[in-house]
């Protein structure tokens, strides 16, 4: 099972938009909507910050957002801040009943 | 208040055997899947496998990577998760975070625990 595509970085200023994307398979994220993201800040444990495509954990600023379609999902973080600053991870079940993980994202606000 | 504790991490010889444990509180940990994800230094999430509960007759599953080489199991009676590592590889050297599965996604992770393969 190959690692789901991300960018490598993406950036943008305070108080603007980002997207990060997240490219698999008909075999991964096309088939089941249970994309999940994850924040994650050096030398930290990640954080769950989306599930099942678009649904967020209590204490996920409503910043955050998730979304699908065939088999790209996407992050999306509005009203940027500088505490977005970290890595962002994808993840996908499989039907395998595996899990597979994004390269991941590094985020940086300029 | 819901927490994930590793221990057992450190330094062995490629070919060598570790066993890490995590212990688990704050929720029922009986009803709930388990999963262990590692981290190589510098590098990205990947997921090694899941021992599901006791209505699922504990029933494991693993990355391909480590199938064959890594085994999952839960002592629910001590709320405790183990992953025994046998003919470890340079390339298992890692954190290993042991995270609570629920709705398909990790929505809690312990602090993780550093496994360092070298000769």
């Amino acid at each position: 099972q190959s690692a789901l595509t991300q960018p490598a970085s993406v950036s943008g200023s305070p108080g603007q938009s980002i997207t990060i994307s997240c490219t698999g398979t008909s075999s991964d994220v096309g088939i089941f909507d249970l994309v999940s993201w994850y924040q994650q800040y050096p030398g930290k444990a990640p954080r769950l910050m989306i599930y099942e495509v678009n649904k967020r954990p209590s204490g996920v600023s409503n910043r955050f957002s998730g979304s699908k379609s065939a088999n790209t999902a996407s992050l999306t973080i509005s009203g940027l801040q500088a505490e977005d600053e970290a890595d962002y991870y994808c993840n996908s079940y499989t039907p395998s009943n595996t899990y597979v993980f994004g390269t991941g994202t590094d985020v940086t606000v300029l | 208040e819901v927490q994930l504790v590793e221990s057992g991490g450190g330094l062995v010889q490629p070919g060598g055997s570790l066993r890490l444990s995590c212990a688990a509180s704050g929720f029922t940990f009986s009803d709930l899947y388990i999963d262990w994800v590692r981290q190589a230094p510098g590098k990205g999430l990947e997921w090694v496998g899941r021992t599901r509960n006791k209505g699922n007759n504990y029933d494991t599953t693993y990355a391909a990577s480590v199938k064959g080489r890594f085994t999952i199991s839960r002592d629910d009676s001590k709320n405790t998760v183990y992953l025994q590592m046998n003919s470890l590889k340079t390339e298992d050297t890692a954190v290993y975070y042991c995270v609570r599965a629920l709705n398909f996604a990790f929505d809690y992770w312990g602090q993780g625990t550093l496994v360092t393969v070298s000769s």
